[in-house]
């Protein structure tokens, strides 16, 4: 199979705290993509990451892809109330197959 | 307003049921699909259509009928539905149809099966 771990399933944290959550597979993947899906809604794409070692920041968010491509990571500083939200890791074994997700964290910030 | 449009938002309907899920993409992408996401589940890619064909069927059971009339239309056709099949069915759409492709999702319909 070619599943996707993600941890932690649950986070609930104060505004202003710093976090990190995980994305990981026995496998080797050619990109990794991080979703974001808000409560009543559907998931919006984040940042695609392809190369191994890459890190790419948007805003607060900070999105490493491992060396050996198998592992994500998305820290996220001085949380918002915003933030909360699913966060999904979808990764692509090759390209012409779908992409395959995980389980998701499911973040709580609280003001 | 989302690119990708899906109607209803919320269906409670019986196992005996025939009904219809309606998804409308206007981003002017050739690739739709359904998904089926339910709670302490991944995403589970059930069709993908391409330039109007299908192009994956990942073993759904033949209560899901899907149809695609053309490049902005997808609908899911449901009878006889379980219980089991509630959950919240997403529909996305995208510029070509495999690899780090970005997907464009809808709302989701939430289903309920009573």
């Amino acid at each position: 199979t070619q599943l996707l771990e993600q941890s932690p399933q649950f986070l609930s944290i104060q505004e202003g705290e710093n976090l990190t959550v995980y994305c990981n597979s026995s496998s080797v993947f050619s990109s990794l993509q991080w979703y974001r899906q808000e409560p009543g809604e559907g998931p919006v794409l984040l940042v695609t990451v392809v190369t191994g070692g890459e890190v790419k920041k948007l805003k607060r968010l900070t999105f490493q892809f491992g060396d050996a491509r198998k592992d994500s990571s998305l820290h996220i500083t001085a949380a918002q109330t915003g933030d909360t939200g699913l966060y999904l890791c979808a990764k692509s074994v090759s390209g012409n197959t779908p992409l395959v997700f995980g389980k998701g964290t499911r973040l709580s910030v609280i003001a | 307003e989302t690119g990708v449009t899906q109607t209803p938002r919320h269906l409670v309907m019986g196992m005996t049921n025939k009904k219809s899920l309606k998804c409308e993409q206007h981003l002017g992408h050739n690739a739709m699909y359904w998904y089926k996401q339910s709670a302490k589940k991944p995403l589970e890619l059930m069709f993908v259509y391409s330039l109007e064909e299908r192009v994956e069927n990942n073993s759904v059971p033949s209560r899901f009928s899907p149809e695609c009339p053309n490049s902005s239309h997808l609908f899911l056709h449901l009878h006889t539905l379980q219980p089991e099949d509630s959950a919240l069915y997403l529909c996305a759409s995208s510029q070509g149809g495999t690899g780090a492709i970005h997907l464009h999702f809808g709302n989701g319909t939430r289903l309920t099966v009573t």
